[in-house]
């Protein structure tokens, strides 16, 4: 079992619309949870990070984790076309220095 | 503030060859980390430096290594190429570690023949 898993996707929505992006881990050590978003021909550009548990909201983003399920989510709302990107999940133990991620999940916005 | 920065943007080698990588971290980050990117595997964590030191390894084989110098500029070097090894190889810089900020630079594009 991989440390990480997330659904490659591809995922098309209409503009306006909420998206659910998500992720799994086995490990229960990891601590750091990030989200990252990639553009075509780009590197990845942190969009969200949370220590632990709960919810952090920024903008139409809102990251979770559930430590307890293991499981983590993106949510976007009023989803725009500038929002299509690949989106990656990444996570960390703490004093690892060393970042899990998703294979990402390749996201379309349509207008 | 000038981002990150990796040279040469695109690569073409040849099984065998060897290559090196560089990556000037965004001025006073001290911190840098590599990373593999490839359709099949992901995103693959290979090394981070800090003050020169490496302070974690991703599971690789020895052929991939890496240095930073004291002005924090990072190369990493593949010796021996296979042609597995074509991939994107991305560089992050941030002050003091992964659990700051990571900021990206836009890759080296490197294909083995």
């Amino acid at each position: 079992q991989k440390e990480v898993e997330q659904d490659p996707g591809p995922l098309s929505v209409p503009e306006g619309a909420i998206v659910s992006l998500n992720c799994t881990y086995s490990n229960s050590a990891f601590q750091y949870f990030m989200w990252y978003r990639q553009y075509s021909r780009k590197g990845p550009e942190l969009l969200m990070y949370t220590y632990s548990s709960g919810n952090k909201e920024d903008g139409r983003f809102t990251a979770q984790v559930d430590k307890s399920s293991k499981y983590i989510s993106l949510f976007i709302r009023d989803s725009q076309p500038s929002d299509s990107a690949t989106y990656l999940c990444a996570m960390m133990q703490g004093g690892s220095e060393k970042l899990v991620f998703g294979k990402g999940t390749k996201l379309t916005v349509n207008p | 503030k000038a981002g990150v920065t990796q040279t040469p943007r695109y690569l073409i080698k040849t099984r065998g060859q060897q290559v090196t990588l560089s990556c000037s971290p965004i001025s006073g980050h001290r911190s840098v980390s590599w990373y593999q990117q490839t359709p099949g595997q992901g995103l693959q964590f290979l090394f981070e430096y800090f003050s020169e030191t490496q302070r974690n390894k991703g599971n690789f084989p020895g052929r991939f290594s890496g240095r930073q110098f004291s002005n924090s500029r990072s190369e990493m070097n593949v010796s021996t190429l296979e042609l597995g090894d074509s991939a994107l190889y991305l560089c992050a810089s941030s002050w003091s570690g992964v659990t700051d900020t990571q900021y990206f630079g836009p890759g080296t594009r490197l294909t083995v023949l």
